[in-house]
């Protein structure tokens, strides 16, 4: 199996500007996780989704973000416009319902520096 | 609400001497546990997993985890620490339910491996 794939691996963009990161989950996941990491605040759940439906927003920090998940393999992350507080490395993360332990599968996270 | 505490920020150990790293978590109901490993510029990788059955779980790269239901522990050790190690660990709580496969993250313990 490949893995949880997140693209880009590192995108830098200007204050204003749209930032779209992408994450394709591990084949027959059927929960879908996304993360923001940083120094000052760790390891952030965003949003999930259960069966291409998001179940729980409220880690979503403002408006400016918004999250889909349009098939069960592949899930898009939206800032717009972007702000350089939103400099983070964002993770995508699969489980399975169903399965023993319900352990997440982290991708390689996007770098995202908004200057 | 569930939550996980790891109470130190960073150990620093010499090679080829042990490591404890300390986890203490809030749950309501009977624990999914995991501890991840992050090296820098890589996502979170699954060290071990313990949901029930024996209390001392092994996990990869010589890693074991107790489970200490009476404390509400779950604390990681490797008997011999090599320099790979270096990295940042994670302990996570989880369960079945509403929450689904949620988990809830400690803030991470970093790890300095001295010559």
């Amino acid at each position: 199996d490949a893995g949880v794939i997140q693209s880009p691996r590192h995108e830098v963009t200007e204050m204003g500007q749209e930032v779209t990161l992408r994450c394709k989950p591990i084949s027959g996941h059927d929960y879908l996780f996304w993360y923001r990491q940083t120094m000052m605040r760790g390891l952030e759940l965003l949003i999930y989704f259960n069966n291409n439906v998001p179940i729980d927003d409220s880690g979503m920090p403002e408006d400016r973000f918004s999250a889909k998940m349009p098939n069960a393999s592949f899930s898009t992350l939206k800032i717009q416009p972007s702000e350089p507080r939103d400099s983070a490395v964002y993770f995508c993360a699969s489980s399975r319902s169903g399965s023993s332990y319900n352990e997440q599968f982290f991708g390689p996270g996007t770098r995202l520096t908004v200057l | 609400a569930q939550s996980v505490t790891q109470p130190d920020i960073h150990i620093t150990v010499s090679e080829g001497a042990s490591l404890e790293l300390r986890c203490n978590y809030s749950y309501g109901a009977t624990p999914y546990l995991f501890w991840y490993v992050q090296s820098p510029g890589q996502g979170l990788q699954l060290l071990l997993k313990y949901f029930s059955g024996d209390t001392l779980v092994q996990g990869i790269k010589g890693f074991e985890a107790e489970f200490k239901r009476s404390q509400s522990s779950f604390n990681l050790r490797k008997p011999s620490v090599h320099w790979s190690d270096a990295a940042e660990y994670f302990c996570a709580v989880g369960g079945n339910g509403a929450a689904g496969n949620k988990l809830t993250f400690g803030g991470g313990t970093r790890v300095l491996v001295k010559p």
